[in-house]
């Protein structure tokens, strides 16, 4: 399974533009980039999922490098309730079954 | 009203106990997952179905058992062979295996 990296927690105030990060070293060709958004005690919920360059959505957008080794969302001008884990995936194909990895996440707090 | 969901949202058992978990969509999707999540961590796959009658173990399918006889539903239940089943459980369906993932509100299991 290819495996994502986060930062653990961000704190951001609250109307600024937050970029959260996740690195993806192992990526394979077929592989695509989604990112979820969680409040405690409810279901993930699904912002935006990408392959290369940008993608953007009312929400956020997705930057993704040429390498696609890592990718970039960018949350603009962050509200309070915009404090939730943030988690980032890469879709990973294993014996013809396509399984995504969910990783600790980042915590990001949005301060007043 | 299209949606998943799961019931009940609280859910408490006696140690030693079976325990079913219910999952259920309407959004006509082939695929269904279930997800453990404990506290401060990420989401582990412990089962998913591509397709009626059809199911696979995730990483951490010891003590749960699952089945698919329906399309819109994917029942886990728990066993008395899972160890620590404290734990909130995420039922999730996609329309396809390799798309986007919809999570359900979850089910919170205590087991005293």
């Amino acid at each position: 399974l290819a495996k994502t990296t986060q930062p653990i927690s961000m704190d951001s105030y609250e109307g600024q533009e937050v970029n959260i990060t996740c690195s993806h070293n192992n990526i394979a060709t077929n592989d695509y980039i989604t990112w979820y958004q969680q409040f405690p005690s409810q279901g993930p919920r699904f912002i935006i999922q990408g392959y290369k360059t940008k993608v953007t959505n009312e929400v956020a957008s997705l930057f993704i490098p040429a390498d696609r080794k890592s990718s970039t969302l960018s949350l603009p001008r962050v509200s309070l309730s915009d404090t939730a884990v943030y988690y980032c995936l890469v879709g990973d194909r294993h014996g013809g079954n396509n399984r995504l990895a969910f990783g600790k996440g980042n915590q990001v707090v949005v301060i007043p | 009203d299209g949606g998943i969901t799961q019931s009940p949202k609280y859910l408490f058992r006696k140690e030693g106990q079976n325990v079913t978990l219910s999952c259920e969509q309407n959004l006509n999707h082939d695929a269904m997952y279930w997800y453990r999540q404990d506290p401060g961590q990420g989401l582990r796959l412990i089962y998913y179905s591509q397709i009626v009658n059809d199911f696979q173990k995730g990483d951490i399918a010891e003590g749960y058992s699952v089945s698919r006889e329906k399309k819109e539903s994917f029942p886990l239940t728990v066993t008395s062979a899972q160890k620590n089943p404290t734990a909130f459980y995420l039922c999730a369906s996609s329309m396809r295996p390799d798309d986007t993932q919809y999570f359900g509100p979850g089910t919170r299991l205590t087991v005293l």
